[in-house]
């Protein structure tokens, strides 16, 4: 099955400064990539997505990059503010199972003002 | 739009005992809910698969006869936790597809469950 790794589990920035986490994952018939951000105690919020014919996207300070021949997908986040600051996850899924979510393990981003 | 919450927000219950936890689409019908599981300072794990009007699809390692799925209407789905152990407890998250997305999935709230 599909394997989803996140890196870095720790992120602090100050406040400014960009932010970037990155995923991979292993089953080249993955063709869909959400982010997901989680403030403690609640829900995970989509905040963006990409899907596999699609190199690259961007909403306001958000943007998302797919390397699909390295099995890479990225999260940036610029001028970072202190409510950035919460868990983000990565995600895949496959074409051929697009119900199965697979998530990475997490990244605690920490914006400091 | 594609507001989904569950009930209850948290729950403590004794050893033996079951729970259900329920997982509303509020503003969407949803034919697809997911159940997932998160430890603390840990990623989700899906749980099973809850088809509106036919079985869940349970994935591998989770006892369906434990975790029992029901989703009787296209906005409710019900988890039930039976004969539930210390082990159980853990935050349990639904999420609901609206209808004419094919991939997007949005998340309840979470439900923390305890276990004494």
């Amino acid at each position: 099955g599909e394997n989803v790794e996140q890196h870095p589990s720790t992120l602090s920035v100050q406040e400014g400064d960009s932010a970037v986490i990155k995923c991979t994952y292993s089953d080249s018939a993955s063709n869909y990539f959400p982010w997901y951000k989680q403030e403690l105690g609640k829900r995970p919020q989509l905040i963006i997505d990409i899907r596999s014919n699609v190199g690259e996207k961007k909403d306001q300070r958000i943007a998302v990059t797919l390397n699909k021949t390295a099995k890479h997908f990225s999260l940036h986040i610029t001028e970072t503010q202190p409510e950035d600051s919460a868990v983000y996850f990565c995600a895949a899924s496959s074409r051929y199972n697009f119900n199965k979510f697979y998530f990475g393990s997490g990244t605690k981003l920490n914006v400091k003002p | 739009g594609a507001v989904v919450s569950q009930h209850p927000s948290w729950v403590i219950c004794k050893s033996g005992t079951s729970v259900k936890i329920e997982c509303r689409s509020l503003d969407f019908q949803a034919t697809t809910m997911f159940w997932y599981r998160q430890f603390p300072k840990q990623s989700l794990m899906l749980m099973a698969t809850s088809n509106e009007g036919s079985k869940a699809t349970y994935e591998q390692g989770v006892e369906k006869d434990k975790f029992l799925i029901n989703h009787a209407s296209l906005t409710l789905s019900t988890l039930t936790v039976t004969s539930a152990h210390p082990e159980d407890s853990s935050f349990y998250i639904c999420s609901a597809r609206p209808p004419g997305l094919v991939l997007e999935q949005y998340f309840g709230p979470g439900t923390r469950l305890t276990v004494t």
